[in-house]
């Protein structure tokens, strides 16, 4: 089946020390999203790629960097983390085009900064 | 800008009994409009999406929702709820700003006693 793939499931962390989430996708969509979701909240967009194209939201923290290298890849980089940034991190993805294209979630992965 | 208000932060249902989740949502355009439920740990899943036409609409797991443009409003119902229901649901409201988005509401937490 086609799907969103992330991994770890589960990271921990230690304050400061910069950790890598990944996501893969094998529904060839052209757009994929980071989300952050801490305990209880709505998921906060952090950024997402059109294609090759970046596209950074606002309040998204210097801290956090992003890549991708191919399609079919996407990875989140927290340079150093805080305490703060213990959250479930969820990676999208849509197929922009032809009218609107839902997002598609991962399982996501849960991070944990000691 | 697009907002995304869900009021009820709890629900409590017995099941077999109906359901209804409110949702309102803000937007200058036509929405588009969507339901997603997550269980605990889990990544997000699409339950039903509202583009245009018909704004009665048929989604996964017996849930339906109701667009309705006078009220802002596109509610969630499920005549009846099965224990396997319990989850967070969120609504989104979808739009399209050179790339396309999605803002979700603070949603709804759902629990199913027998």
């Amino acid at each position: 089946d086609a799907m969103v793939i992330q991994n770890p499931r589960y990271q921990v962390t230690q304050f400061g020390k910069p950790v890598t989430l990944s996501c893969s996708q094998t529904l060839n969509h052209n757009v994929m999203y980071w989300y952050q979701q801490k305990s209880s909240q709505a998921p906060k967009l952090l950024f997402h790629y059109y294609d090759k194209d970046f596209n950074n939201e606002a309040d998204t923290p210097d801290n956090f960097q992003s890549r991708r290298p191919n399609t079919s890849f996407c990875f989140l980089d927290i340079r150093s983390p805080g305490l703060g940034d213990a959250a479930m991190y969820l990676c999208a993805t849509s197929r922009e085009g032809r009218g609107f294209g839902e997002q598609y979630f991962g399982p996501g992965t849960r991070l944990t900064v000691t | 800008a697009q907002s995304v208000t869900q009021p009820d932060i709890h629900i409590t249902v017995s099941e077999g009994a109906s359901l209804e989740l409110r949702c309102n949502y803000s937007y200058g355009a036509t929405p588009y409009l969507f339901w997603y439920v997550q269980s605990p740990g889990q990544g997000l899943q699409l339950l039903l999406k509202y583009f245009s036409g018909d704004t009665l609409v048929q989604g996964i797991k017996g849930f339906e929702a109701e667009f309705k443009r006078s009220q802002s409003s596109f509610n969630l119902r499920k005549p009846s709820v099965h224990w396997s229901d319990a989850a967070e649901y969120f609504c989104a409201v979808g739009y399209s700003g050179g790339y396309q988005k999605v803002t979700f509401g603070t949603g709804t937490k759902l629990q199913v006693i027998p």
